[in-house]
């Protein structure tokens, strides 16, 4: 079946440092990817994603390259800031399945200042 | 504030009691998603309502479990004999009406506690 790994947390990092959180993932066909965020308080929002190989989500200073051949989605910040402290998951959406996402465990980034 | 809404935020009950939660989408969405969250995992999927048809459920979806959306509207996710094993935020989401591109509408969610 489909699974999403995600990197074992929590991270916790200095303001201004460089951020990458792994995810690999298990799918048939060509999933899209995703990159949930949820901010203290606040429900899940999609931060970036991905719909075939080699694409690069971006957005809020992150990106994300959709790499098949390493069944990747690998999310970077060059300069992370103290709002950036959330918890990150990483989503898989099977090829037609649209929005019946399946999640990573989620890893939680805590930026100090 | 016009996003997902979710109540009651927070129940507790005693084993064996039937909870119902209720979740209110983004009114012009005709896709609605139930999912499930426990401690250090990530949300799971259950059901999935397209207008007031529920299109999908999954095999973590037993008997107990009722989710309906009659007037396409708003839905409720019943949980009847509930079990300590149901401990666990209940997630809403919503999507549509155009087409579909994986971006969902979550809600904070709706913590359930089992004693």
């Amino acid at each position: 079946g489909n699974s999403v790994t995600q990197m074992e947390g929590p991270v916790t990092l200095s303001e201004e440092a460089f951020l990458t959180i792994n995810c690999t993932y298990t799918a048939t066909g060509y999933p899209s990817l995703f990159w949930y965020v949820q901010y203290p308080g606040e429900g899940l929002q999609l931060l970036l994603k991905a719909t075939k190989a080699d694409d690069k989500g971006s957005n809020k200073g992150f990106e994300a390259t959709y790499r098949k051949e390493t069944t990747s989605f690998h999310l970077e910040k060059g300069s992370v800031q103290v709002s950036d402290s959330a918890v990150y998951f990483c989503a898989l959406s099977p090829t037609g399945a649209n929005s019946k996402l399946t999640f990573g465990k989620g890893i939680t980034l805590s930026v100090r200042p | 504030d016009t996003g997902v809404s979710q109540n009651p935020r927070h129940k507790i009950t005693k084993r064996g009691q039937n909870v119902t939660f209720r979740c209110d989408p983004i009114s012009e969405h005709n896709r609605l998603y139930w999912y499930r969250q426990t401690l250090g995992q990530g949300p799971e999927f259950l059901t999935y309502f397209q207008n007031e048809a529920q299109l999908e459920k999954s095999r973590l979806l037993s008997d107990r479990f009722s989710a309906e959306r009659p007037k396409g509207s708003f839905s409720t996710l019943e949980i009847q004999r509930t079990e300590q094993g149901d401990s666990a935020m209940y997630l809403c989401a919503s999507s549509g009406p155009r087409r579909d591109t994986g971006e969902l509408f979550f809600g904070e969610g709706s913590r359930l506690t089992v004693l």
